[in-house]
């Protein structure tokens, strides 16, 4: 099982409408978990953090977390073409020898279109 | 504020040298992570440095390896390079404050090519 799962895609959304992305994460202590933009030949932009269950809105960016389920997602309201992208789902896992320590694993990314 | 800076942004090497990389963290922040990013395999952790010492380690060979100085600025090295090392490595920096709640924030990344 891989630490963190997304569907790869390619998901195709109209303009205007909701895009929604998925994604799973195998350790059940995480505590954080982030959702990144990448365009193609970019590195990764942070778009979102959330840390308890729940919603977490900002602008059209909404994040979902769901501890019991291992489950975060996100939505983006009003889906423009610029925000086709990559869009990567991130966990920042407990680590082997200092649970305080930074192991951001990241899923394999969810390649989304916008079509006008 | 400045952002994650690394050096160089593009190298070609040949099969069989190895390579140095450098990550300069934003200010302030003392955790570095490495990833490789290829199309295949999507984004993998390599290591995490704090404090001058590597905390997490990824399930890659020997022939990668790093290290972070006082100022927080970390190098990351591959020897005996082979074409499948051929990637695009990113750098990312976090503030770490120890709770297990920190946004790690990428550099531009390196685009190394092996030939």
């Amino acid at each position: 099982q891989k630490e963190v799962e997304q569907n790869s895609g390619p998901l195709s959304v109209p303009e205007g409408a909701i895009a929604s992305l998925n994604c799973t994460y195998s350790d059940r202590g995480s505590q954080s978990f982030f959702w990144y933009r990448q365009y193609s030949g970019k590195s990764p932009e942070l778009i979102m953090f959330i840390y308890s269950n729940g919603d977490k809105e900002d602008g059209r960016f909404t994040a979902q977390l769901n501890k019991a389920s291992q489950y975060v997602s996100l939505l983006i309201r009003d889906s423009q073409p610029s925000d086709s992208a990559t869009y990567l789902c991130a966990v920042n896992m407990r680590g082997l020898l200092y649970s305080s320590a930074s192991k951001i694993i990241f899923g394999s990314g969810t390649r989304l279109s916008i079509r006008p | 504020k400045a952002g994650v800076t690394q050096t160089p942004r593009y190298l070609i090497k040949t099969r069989g040298q190895q390579v140095t990389l450098s990550c300069s963290p934003i200010s302030g922040h003392r955790s570095v992570s490495w990833y490789q990013q290829t199309p295949g395999q999507g984004l993998q952790f390599l290591f995490e440095y704090f404090s001058e010492t590597q905390r997490n380690k990824g399930n890659f060979p020997g022939r990668f390896s790093g290290r972070q100085f006082s100022n927080s600025r970390s190098e990351m090295n591959v020897s005996t390079l082979e074409l499948g090392d051929s990637a695009l490595y990113l750098c990312a920096s976090s503030l770490e404050q120890g709770d297990g709640y920190t946004e790690a924030f990428f550099g531009q990344g390196t685009r190394l090519t092996v030939v």
